[in-house]
């Protein structure tokens, strides 16, 4: 499986600023995707990050609010903009395999408190 | 669109004992099954997989049961351990050739707590 890594792991974040969270991976993946896990809650895909073109958004989530970069095959980035209370969550990448089963690994999150 | 939802929110059981965690879906068009386990302050860790021609796979004390009929997914545990506390998610999603490929739809989850 891969290695993920997120920087920051945490953060705490004044509304109306950005942050931006990064992804990185031991070895070039075709497919990462971002997830927002609300508190005590389950998963929410954000986006597919598409290495070389722009990320496909899931309903509900927009490119002016989660801008995505997605530079080469084993690194991207998302940036939580002009954030308010509400987008307090734990952020999360994964990586999936092509072929079969797609089992994605993750990251270990990103936990963003807005205050 | 389609959800995937667990039956029981919470399950607690004793250091030994063997735990069965359900999940109900509804996508009919889900080519494979995943259930994950997230431990406090940790990214979801992959357990098992199942295809969906597939009834049951066993793992290293983990078995997936898929009952297509009813649309039913299980998680199997034997002799639980403490160190198997945390919140287990199941997961459905698509080949490729699907619209859908490589998204995974995440269910409510289960917290399994496992007393000594």
């Amino acid at each position: 499986s891969a290695v993920i890594s997120q920087k920051p792991s945490r953060d705490i974040c004044q509304r109306g600023t950005s942050l931006t969270i990064q992804c990185q991976v031991d070895s070039q993946v075709t497919m990462m995707f971002w997830y927002r896990q609300q508190p005590g809650q389950s998963l929410t895909l954000i986006a597919t990050a598409n290495q070389g073109s722009e990320a496909t958004y899931e309903s509900g989530f927009v490119i002016d609010k989660f801008p995505i970069s997605r530079p080469n095959l084993t690194f991207s980035t998302l940036t939580v903009s002009n954030m308010s209370p509400e987008d307090s969550s734990i952020y999360l990448c994964s990586v999936g395999t092509s072929g079969g089963p797609a089992k994605q690994y993750f990251g270990p999150g990103t936990r963003l408190t807005v205050t | 669109g389609e959800s995937v939802g667990l039956h029981l929110p919470t399950l607690s059981v004793q250091e030994g004992d063997n735990s069965i965690i359900n999940c109900a879906y509804s996508n009919s068009a889900s080519d494979y099954f995943i259930w994950y386990k997230q431990e406090s302050g940790k990214g979801p860790q992959f357990i098992i997989d199942i295809r969906s021609n597939m009834d049951k796979r066993q793992g290293q004390r983990v078995t997936v049961l898929l009952n297509k009929t009813v649309k039913h997914l299980s998680l199997q545990i034997a002799a639980t351990q403490p160190g198997d506390s945390a919140v287990y998610f199941c997961a459905e999603g698509q080949n490729a050739g699907g619209t859908s490929y490589g998204k995974l739809t995440f269910g409510q989850g289960t917290i399994l707590t496992v007393h000594p």
